[in-house]
């Protein structure tokens, strides 16, 4: 089974809808991370959490918000999407093993808005 | 502002070859960098990871170094084969501006290999 899952794997939707993207995560991390994909731009960070009373902007945060419902569940909203916000989003997560941080990434879910 | 640049974004060799993929870096700051894999449609696959204090990593036919006065940092692969075939993105763990840290991403190399 997979350590890092994200739902949908896929998804379409129009215009100014609100859509959650959901992950869940059996490693047992506390730090949780979602990013998003563009062709050319690489990834980027859209908001992490530390643990789950933490929430922290990225770079690219607006447009977005997250929930941290559990150590395991870290979700991503777009409250209206727009056609930009077309991508690859993954959520990942991390630990801290000898000083040194391993992130751990989800299949990804892509997202189409039109 | 760290920026992480990957020359060049694509390459094709012949199965067998040797070869040597690129990583930069503006700020030397860092405080591990990482080189992941990923296959289309498929999420990222960690492959190795050097510590800040770190010179080089080794697995299998992997090896990656990291020369953080100079910004650099390669991936050398060994002995090519059809299914290294994917994109290849590094990535610095820095410090952010809101005072914690943060992975930069690179925009990665798609590597194919022609049998």
């Amino acid at each position: 089974d997979a350590d890092v899952t994200q739902t949908p794997r896929n998804r379409i939707t129009k215009t100014g809808k609100r859509i959650m993207l959901e992950c869940s995560q059996t490693k047992g991390h506390d730090r949780m991370y979602w990013y998003r994909q563009d062709p050319g731009l690489g990834l980027r960070l859209i908001y992490y959490s530390f643990d789950v009373k933490d929430i922290n902007k990225g770079e690219i945060s607006d447009g977005y918000s997250v929930s941290r419902q559990a150590q395991a569940k870290f979700s991503l909203s777009l409250e209206s999407a727009i056609p930009n916000q077309t991508a690859l989003y993954f959520c990942a997560t991390s630990d801290l093993t000898g000083g040194a941080e391993t992130q751990y990434f989800g299949p990804g879910t892509r997202l189409l808005v039109l | 502002k760290q920026e992480v640049t990957q020359i060049p974004a694509a390459l094709s060799v012949p199965e067998g070859e040797n070869l040597v993929l690129n990583c930069s870096f503006t700020d030397s700051a860092i405080y591990n960098l990482q080189w992941f894999r990923q296959d289309p449609g498929k999420g990222l696959t960690s492959l190795l990871l050097i510590q800040s204090s770190q010179r080089e990593q080794t697995s299998g036919r992997l090896n990656a170094s990291l020369d953080k006065s100079s910004g650099r940092s390669t991936l050398y692969i060994a002995a090519s084969q059809p299914g290294d075939s994917a994109t290849y993105l590094c990535a610095g763990l820095g410090p952010s501006r809101f005072g914690n840290e943060k992975l930069t991403f690179g925009t990665g190399t798609r590597l194919t290999i022609i049998p």
